[in-house]
């Protein structure tokens, strides 16, 4: 079944410190992988995707993400946490042929402490 | 910027009523799709929608839901007999490459 895990409940990190949210995933055929971020009583925000090309990733805000495919993961990082990144990550997977619809890890909560 | 817009923010209903939930995408978009996301749990796909049609729904989507872009800016999705277990947070999404972009979402919540 295809799936996306996001072992970690909640991160806790010291603002100006770097931050990893970990995600992993499991599709038949090749992924097409997404980070989207929620803060509170908003919607959810695109933040980065990997579709295919270059293994790392940039997007918004400084954030950027690393695919890899033999360890089917696909962390979100940031080199410098600041207090404003606290808020929900969510990682989404889709894959071709599956009509584009993304499959949503349980999200992770991070909170950058000053 | 151009954003996604879904009205109400927040719908409270009785148990057997129905419901419509809006949605206006960005205006370039193609795809078209509805998520929930009850609370606590993943966020779950509900259905998509492409040149006028679903093209592919979850088994969540029963006969008690459907979907409508009834003026080429509308989307809607109506939940004919509301029962308990549909209380969530409902988000419409667009897209015209791979990524979606998403409204604030409306909380739906039956009583």
């Amino acid at each position: 079944a295809q799936s996306v895990a996001q072992p970690e409940d909640q991160v806790n990190v010291a603002e100006g410190n770097p931050l990893t949210v970990k995600c992993t995933y499991s599709v038949s055929g090749n992924p097409y992988l997404f980070w989207y971020v929620q803060y509170p009583n908003r919607g959810l925000q695109f933040l980065l995707k990997y579709i295919t090309g270059d293994n790392l990733v940039k997007g918004s805000y400084g954030f950027e993400a690393e695919f890899n495919k033999s360890q089917t993961s696909f962390h979100l990082k940031k080199p410098s946490a600041l207090v404003s990144d606290s808020a929900l990550y969510f990682c989404a997977v889709s894959y071709a042929g599956n009509n584009r619809k993304l499959i949503w890890g349980l999200g992770t909560s991070l909170a950058v402490n000053p | 910027e151009p954003e996604v817009t879904q009205t109400p923010s927040h719908q409270v209903t009785q148990m057997g009523q129905e419901v419509i939930l809006r949605c206006v995408p960005i205006s370039n978009h193609l795809y078209f799709y509805w998520y929930r996301q009850i609370l606590g749990q993943k966020v779950e796909f509900l259905v998509s929608f492409y040149n006028n049609e679903i093209s592919e729904k979850s088994e969540i989507f029963d006969d008690q839901f459907s979907v409508e872009r009834p003026d080429g800016s509308n989307f809607t999705l109506k939940i004919r007999s509301t029962k308990l277990e549909d209380s969530a947070m409902y988000f419409c999404a667009g897209s015209r490459g791979r990524e979606q972009y998403f409204g604030p979402g409306t909380r739906l919540t039956v009583t």
